[in-house]
């Protein structure tokens, strides 16, 4: 079945700590795959995708996340955050082609304290 | 970025009423609207995808019937809770996807919390 899993639930950091958060899918076929957010009290917006191409994918804000198919993983990465980093992220997965059907992680609650 | 635009953000009901949740594009035009649900410490689940001048098409498990889908303009979707009961209680989301269904970026709605009594 298809599915997206992300390890850490609840991370909480110093601002100017690295970031690293896990995100693994299992799905048949070519893969899209997301990287959303949710600062406080907004919607949910877009961080980063990957299509295809460069395995790397930088997004807004700094973020970036490498797509390494031999372990069916996405890991967002920031190498210094801040306390605006504060957030419920969202690994996602898609078939290519067809955005439509997402399949959600479970997000990862982030709390960058000053 | 484009906007989605989601009302009520939060309501409260007595068990047995219907509920309507409004779904607008306000700076797109969107023939396709996803509704998601999502429950307490779960992912987002896809419930239904609404079209518009079409009927929605429902993921697997989700009752049609208690959940309505009307997508009445390019702008404009509603999702109607129907004789809601406490465990329809829950985190609604839409989205529109600005550039084609299936690859245009999503844009969500700040999603609404419906508590049913």
């Amino acid at each position: 079945a298809q599915s997206v899993s992300q390890h850490n639930h609840h991370v909480i950091l110093s601002e100017a700590a690295s970031l690293e958060l896990g995100c693994n899918y299992s799905y048949g076929g070519t893969v899209n795959l997301f990287w959303y957010v949710q600062y406080p009290g907004q919607h949910l917006q877009l961080l980063l995708k990957y299509f295809s191409g460069d395995p790397l994918v930088k997004g807004i804000k700094g973020f970036e996340a490498e797509f390494i198919k031999s372990k069916f993983s996405f890991n967002l990465r920031k190498p210094s955050v801040q306390w605006s980093d504060t957030a419920e992220y969202f690994c996602a997965a898609s078939n290519a082609g067809n955005n439509r059907k997402l399949i959600w992680g479970l997000g990862t609650s982030l709390a960058v304290n000053p | 970025g484009a906007v989605v635009s989601q009302h009520p953000s939060r309501v409260i009901c007595k068990s047995g009423t219907s509920v309507k949740i409004e779904c607008r594009s306000l700076d797109f035009q969107a023939t396709t609207m996803f509704w998601y649900r999502q429950f307490p410490k779960q992912s987002l689940m896809l419930m239904a995808t609404s079209n518009e001048g079409s009927k929605a098409t429902y993921e697997q498990g989700v009752e049609k019937d208690k959940f309505l889908i009307n997508h009445a303009s390019l702008t404009l979707s509603t999702l109607t809770v129907t004789s809601a009961h406490p465990e329809d209680s829950s985190f609604y989301i839409c989205s529109a996807p600005k550039g084609g269904s299936d690859t245009g970026e999503l844009f969500f709605g700040e999603g609404s919390r419906l508590t049913v009594l």
